[in-house]
């Protein structure tokens, strides 16, 4: 069936350092790639997505890059903020009539200054 | 600016009391969901509904029902509370049937059974 797996967390960073989260999936057909992060005390927010290999999403100086042959979708930015701080959810969605999501474990990110 | 809002943030109950979460968008969504999330689980679905009446079984559907009797609310309940139903609980909305469609979260409700 299909799955997302990410990174062990939390992951602590000190601010300006380079993030990166690995996310994997398993998925059948062609599946649309997501990232949600979760700030304290709120609900899940879309930060990117991509629905094709080799398809940048790219938000808030978050990038990650759709990769079909290794079946991963990273989630990277260059220079950290405390504001950063928050739970980054991979996810995919494999289509058909639902369109239901499937979500990684989430990854905690803090980010210290 | 779009809004999903949930009936309670947090909320206690007793074992085998019956629980009523509330979700209400103001998108004119037609699809909306319920998630519970738990640490080192990431998001589960519990149900989720297509239109007004319409519902679908999502991946943890025991022990829980729902009810969408207009198409901004949408309800999740717990009909004999246990406490492995302690869980923060997430309610989101859709446009549109698309997997590729953005999905807009409440705040959640962190609920504890004891």
């Amino acid at each position: 069936g299909n799955s997302v797996t990410q990174m062990e967390g939390p992951v602590t960073l000190s601010e300006e350092a380079f993030l990166t989260i690995n996310c994997t999936y398993t998925a059948t057909g062609y599946p649309s790639l997501f990232w949600y992060v979760q700030y304290p005390g709120e609900g899940l927010q879309l930060l990117l997505k991509a629905t094709k290999a080799d398809d940048k999403g790219s938000n808030k100086g978050f990038e990650a890059t759709y990769r079909k042959e290794t079946t991963s979708f990273h989630l990277e930015k260059g220079s950290v903020q405390v504001s950063d701080s928050a739970v980054y959810f991979c996810a995919l969605s494999a289509g058909g009539n639902t369109g239901k999501l499937i979500f990684g474990q989430g990854t905690t990110l803090q980010v210290k200054p | 600016d779009v809004k999903v809002t949930q009936s309670s943030r947090y909320l206690v109950k007793r074992t085998g009391e019956k629980v009523f979460l509330e979700c209400v968008q103001d998108m004119d969504h037609e699809n909306m969901f319920w998630y519970r999330q738990d640490p080192g689980l990431g998001l589960r679905l519990i149900y989720f509904s297509y239109d007004v009446k319409m519902k679908e079984k999502g991946d943890i559907p025991e022990g829980y029902s729902v009810s969408r009797e207009k198409k901004e609310r949408f309800s999740l309940i717990l009909e004999s509370a246990s406490t492995n139903q302690t869980s923060m609980y997430l309610c989101a909305s859709r446009t549109g049937t698309s997997g590729y469609n953005e999905q807009f979260f409440g705040p959640g409700t962190r609920l504890t059974v004891l």
